[in-house]
């Protein structure tokens, strides 16, 4: 199972809104309304973002939203932060009963 | 509220095997699968494989299958995770994460504090 492609990076200015892509395969992301977003700090536990394509767990700003179209999905930060500098990973259930990973994005905030 | 409190820091030799456990709280233990995520120095993530704490079930990435075991003892609420033939490049960070839904569609959603097992001669 081959990881699925993210970007490696990604920037955008305070308040402007930015999307990562997480492209895939119909054996996972296309297959599957079973992605999830997470978001990892330098030295710190990834945080769930988005699960399910576009569901946001309890907590999470409504700047997070999720997408996807075909074998891509999206993250889209809007309104963005200071602190919304990080790196970022999609992950896929696949028809292997299994999960992937993207290889990650860092998000720089200009 | 959900915990999970993973074993300690770990160093072993090449060729060696370490066993990692996490131990959870503040939730059914049989209810949710449990996921197992590394992560070397300066890399990204990747998924190991899972558990169904129910029944025993597991499913493993192609890349660990043969030296990845992964286990639960449902009395004291405690997944484990082995990886045999330990090599260097399996230094990482590894991570036991709790399905978010009970329906396991939810991906790792509860992290532990995660384990650093370095491999050295």
């Amino acid at each position: 199972q081959s990881a699925l492609t993210q970007p490696a990076s990604v920037s955008g200015s305070p308040g402007q809104s930015i999307t990562i892509s997480c492209t895939g395969t119909s054996s996972d992301v296309g297959g599957y309304n079973f992605v999830s977003w997470y978001q990892q700090h330098p030295g710190k536990v990834p945080k769930l973002r988005i699960y399910e394509v576009s569901n946001r767990p309890s907590g999470v700003p409504d700047r997070f939203s999720g997408s996807k179209s075909g074998n891509t999905a999206s993250l889209t930060i809007s309104g963005l932060q200071a602190e919304d500098e990080a790196d970022y990973y999609c992950n896929s259930y696949t028809s292997s009963s299994t999960w992937v990973f993207g290889g990650g994005t860092k998000l720089t905030v200009l | 509220q959900v915990q999970l409190m993973q074993s300690g820091a770990e160093v072993k030799k090449p060729g060696a095997s370490v066993k990692v456990s996490c131990k959870a709280s503040g939730y059914t233990f049989t209810g949710y699968f449990m996921h197992w995520v590394r992560q070397a120095p300066g890399q990204g993530l990747e998924w190991m494989g899972w558990i169904n704490p129910n029944n025993d079930g597991t499913h493993y990435a192609q890349k660990f299958q043969g030296r990845v075991t992964m286990t639960r003892d449902p009395s004291i609420s405690t997944a484990y995770m082995e990886l045999s033939r330990l090599r260097s490049d399996d230094t990482a960070v590894y991570y036991c994460a709790r399905d978010l839904l009970s329906t396991g569609s939810g991906g790792p959603g509860y992290w532990g504090q995660g384990t650093l097992v370095t491999v050295s001669s």
